[in-house]
């Protein structure tokens, strides 16, 4: 079985602050983790994705994760938010063998001007 | 740029009608998917396909069916619409790898009168 939590569902921050959105899974093996962005009116775009290897992932527009296995954790941060960056976030889950990806609930980001 | 493409974008129709939602991708991926999303809320998926004359079932119940008969397309049909239909739905496209991303198009917003 698999599951990924998002803690928050709403998440503000001021224009240049620290983002920080949180993403915990549960896995029976190795997972393969995956964070998307969706715009309003749009679909979801890939952010970054962990599957084996290094475990600090860099995306596109500076977003960057890192899985720890000690915590089931795949938090998302970047340094420093833009008002471009306001959109909905989704953690996912998968792993080898099973075909079905798992979505969280999703996390709104505001950013406060 | 858009690889899987969903027309129409946007749906206004009584209640009672025939409904197809067309989706396509040229990525020659073999697994397709489609969610329900209502605004602001998580994905659910509805259906998905292997590959061709493969179709599954998804997490949510749905009274939509789909037909899988070329790689490249997954369209949906709704046999006799209703309000409760009425929601956003994403099509989505990956190859068989279950540690790749999905790809998603810019969805269907289907409102029933």
């Amino acid at each position: 079985a698999q599951s990924v939590t998002q803690l928050g569902s709403h998440v503000s921050v001021s224009e240049g602050a620290l983002v920080l959105l949180r993403c915990n899974y549960s896995s029976s093996v190795p997972p393969y983790l995956f964070w998307y962005v969706q715009y309003p009116n749009q679909g979801l775009q890939l952010l970054l994705k962990y599957t084996t290897g290094a475990t600090l992932v860099k995306g596109i527009n500076g977003f960057e994760a890192e899985f720890k296995k000690s915590e089931t954790s795949f938090h998302l941060t970047k340094p420093s938010a833009h008002m471009s960056d306001a959109a909905e976030y989704f953690c996912a889950v998968s792993r080898t063998g099973y075909q079905k990806v798992t979505f969280g609930t999703g996390t709104k980001l505001q950013v406060i001007p | 740029e858009a690889d899987i493409y969903q027309t129409p974008r946007y749906l206004v129709i009584g209640t009672g009608k025939k409904i197809t939602l067309e989706c396509s991708q040229t990525m020659g991926h073999d697994k397709m998917y489609w969610y329900q999303q209502d605004p602001g809320m998580e994905l659910h998926l509805i259906h998905y396909s292997y590959g061709v004359n493969s179709t599954e079932k998804g997490d949510l119940s749905s009274e939509s069916t789909v037909s899988r008969i070329r790689t490249e397309h997954f369209p949906l049909t709704l046999e006799s619409a209703r309000p409760s239909h009425t929601s956003q739905y994403l099509c989505a496209s990956s190859t068989y790898s279950s540690n790749q991303p999905q790809h998603f198009g810019d969805g269907t917003r289907l409102s029933i009168l």
